[in-house]
């Protein structure tokens, strides 16, 4: 089982819909992160969490610890949202162990005009 | 202001060759992080450095080296170059301590013949 599960894999939706893709992990933490990946390749980062909720323009991240649960939430979507949606935890590493991100295999959400 | 940048984006080997992908950061970060991924798998660690001089390994290190021998440069090495590592590779910095977003490259897209 991975450590860092994102659901759906796929979402095709309509332009000026809500959207949502949620994350769920399995491992303690120090932050869990949302990155986005446009076709071309570049990753860039959206938000870090640690607890609560946090919101960027039409994004807004929440994260559950008790639940290890997070999701990222679209308002207004628009095809330029287009993207890949990555979900990436940085381990708690009082225990040891590498440093460094472990990633959930991503959403590809199209938005249709 | 050109944060992390990786050379080259693109590159096709033969089995069996060698070359060294060049990641540089002009943020002044400690740490460094090389990732690869693959259709259908979440970004995996290779490789990470917490400071200059100083390297780890990752989840996937086998068949690479690394060397950080100044602070802004990170360098990830084929020695002998194999169909499996065709992959796109990505680079990562961040500042040190805890909750510290990772700033990443564009990739470089290497194939392997």
């Amino acid at each position: 089982k991975n450590e860092v599960e994102q659901s759906p894999q796929n979402l095709t939706a309509q332009e000026g819909e809500f959207i949502t893709i949620n994350c769920s992990y399995s491992v303690g933490i120090s932050a869990l992160h949302w990155l986005q990946q446009h076709p071309g390749g570049g990753i860039v980062s959206l938000f870090m969490l640690s607890s609560g909720k946090k919101k960027h323009g039409r994004l807004i991240a929440t994260i559950n610890i008790q639940e290890k649960h997070s999701s990222l939430h679209i308002t207004a979507s628009h095809p330029r949202d287009s993207a890949v949606y990555i979900c990436a935890v940085g381990r708690e590493r009082s225990g040891g162990g590498a440093d460094g991100l472990t990633f959930g295999k991503g959403t590809h959400l199209i938005i249709q005009p | 202001n050109a944060g992390v940048t990786q050379t080259p984006k693109f590159r096709v080997l033969k089995t069996g060759q060698s070359m060294t992908l060049l990641c540089a950061q002009d943020m002044n970060h400690e740490y460094m992080y090389w990732y690869r991924q693959d259709p259908g798998m979440g970004l995996r660690l290779i490789h990470y450095s917490v400071g200059e001089g100083t390297t780890a390994k990752g989840e996937v290190p086998d068949g690479y080296n690394v060397s950080r021998l100044k602070k802004q440069n990170f360098l990830l090495g084929l020695e002998s170059a194999a169909p499996s590592q065709t992959s796109v590779y990505f680079c990562a910095s961040r500042r040190q301590g805890p909750r510290q977003p990772q700033h990443f490259g564009d990739g470089t897209r290497l194939s392997i013949l």
